[in-house]
């Protein structure tokens, strides 16, 4: 089974400083999800990666994809207290249509 | 366009009851996904389903089971249920073909007493 692992579980930072949050898996795939959920909210779809090297931005937030490392990074730049929430990474298991998500990095900016 | 929706938002129920858990899929899209989220965890994949099959399964017994129906709406039905399926159950809609991303519904929060 495949398994996805964040680090940072948690994380707080201050408004303006720059972070990353990286998300590994055990088993090869190239397909990647980044979501963002609010407290008591659904999930929001923030970014898809399909390809090895693949980098998406938006925003203050870029996503990339290493599926030779089997790694994906969320890096933050500037941070500003809108961004605070959880954020889950997902993969996909293309052949058997199973996603995995981790177990998510709370983030809170601090003013 | 549409977005997904859910029905009911909340529910309580007590061990042993049955429930069934709606949700409509994003206009255009034809695959829709379960989840379970429990407290302060990540969503857990229960099942897909495509063209009125499940298409894919998570490690969820078989009380949990699904529906989807040709217009792409789709019903989770859990029996006999337990104190541990307390927990937010997201829909997720998306198209077969390309990116497979998925789009998430509102959620439903389940009690279990």
């Amino acid at each position: 089974e495949l398994k996805v692992e964040q680090n940072p579980l948690f994380l707080s930072m201050q408004e303006g400083k720059n972070y990353t949050i990286y998300c590994n898996y055990s088993t090869t795939s190239d397909r990647l999800y980044w979501y963002r959920q609010d407290p008591g909210k659904s999930l929001e779809s923030l970014f898809v990666l399909l390809s090895n090297g693949a980098v998406k931005q938006e925003g203050r937030l870029m996503a990339s994809l290493d599926t030779k490392a089997r790694l994906s990074t969320l890096h933050i730049t500037a941070a500003v207290h809108d961004l605070s929430a959880t954020y889950f990474c997902a993969v996909l298991m293309y052949n058997f249509n199973k996603f995995y998500f981790g177990s998510g990095t709370k983030l809170n900016v601090k003013p | 366009e549409t977005g997904v929706t859910q029905s009911p938002t909340h529910l309580i129920k007590t061990r042993g009851q049955q429930v069934t858990l709606r949700c409509s899929s994003q206009s255009g899209h034809n695959t829709v996904s379960w989840y379970q989220q429990a407290l302060g965890q990540g969503p857990q994949f229960i099942f897909q389903y495509y063209r009125e099959e499940e298409n894919g399964r998570g490690n969820f017994p078989p009380r949990f089971s699904g529906l989807q129906f040709p217009n792409y709406s789709s019903e989770l039905n859990v029996n006999a249920l337990e104190l541990d399926d307390s927990a937010l159950y997201l829909c997720a809609s998306s198209r077969r073909q390309g990116t497979n991303e998925q789009f998430f519904g509102p959620g439903t929060r389940l009690t279990v007493l």
